[in-house]
């Protein structure tokens, strides 16, 4: 069965760096691209960026460049998200989840991480 | 970045009902005349849950979802169908194109029971 383990709720202040982790299991960790979405309260989905863990090479939203790193480490089948420069509008969800490659729809996704922003 | 526009953003249907989710996407989303697959999928969330994949190749029924569900379109004007609506389908619906990244979704549709 495949399983995406997200890391627990974050509160950090305006300016910090947050870093989610998702480990994921039942699966080889090399086969599918590992995608991160944001869902702020209430609202819609946005693709945020991926990584393909075979290689590393990341493609991220124009919105979030220069302020998102996602890489992945394959010792530990563990992906990772980090959003640097938070702000208030960056309290959200935020979801990692798998797809074969970069031209096929997400299959499985993980429940979520919480990360609030507030002073 | 390909803009995804559903229509409408929230809709009421009886039990037992039809209900009919649009996806409009900006450019099309076919990305080979030879094979006619079309980079877009349906997607469901529930409170509280990750979305759940329903459809993807604009048509193919992901395993295990119900045959009630069902899409259809082409170029850049997508369907989901729900032919008699349960209980248990009330969520929010999204429409999501990989044909390029983003990957954009649509706002999404919140489906109610009238």
């Amino acid at each position: 069965e495949v399983q995406l383990v997200q890391s627990g709720a974050e509160v950090k202040k305006p300016g910090a760096t947050v870093k989610i982790s998702c480990k994921v299991s039942g699966y080889t960790f090399t086969d599918y691209y590992m995608h991160w979405v944001q869902q702020a309260p209430g609202k819609g989905l946005e693709w945020m960026g991926l990584v393909d863990p075979e290689d590393g090479e990341t493609i991220y939203a124009e919105k979030f460049q220069g302020r998102v790193t996602i890489t992945a480490d394959t010792s530990t089948d563990t992906a990772y998200m980090e959003l640097s420069s938070l702000r208030s509008e960056d309290t959200a969800v935020y979801y990692c989840a798998i797809a074969r490659d970069s031209y096929t729809p997400v299959e499985d996704w993980g429940l979520g991480t919480l990360v609030t922003v507030s002073s | 970045d390909i803009v995804m526009t559903q229509s409408p953003d929230s809709l009421a249907v009886s039990l037992g009902e039809r209900a009919t989710i649009n996806c409009k996407s900006s450019q099309s989303l076919l990305y080979s005349s030879n094979n006619k697959k079309y980079y877009f999928a349906w997607y469901q969330q529930k409170p509280g849950q990750p979305p759940k994949l329903l459809i993807y190749w604009a048509s193919t029924r992901e395993s295990g979802v119900p045959d009630r569900f069902s899409g259809s379109g082409s170029g850049t004007d997508f369907t989901l169908t729900i032919s008699s609506l349960q209980a248990e389908d009330v969520a929010v619906y999204y429409c999501q194109q990989y044909y390029s990244t983003p990957h954009t979704f649509g706002q999404g549709t919140k489906l109610e029971i009238k």
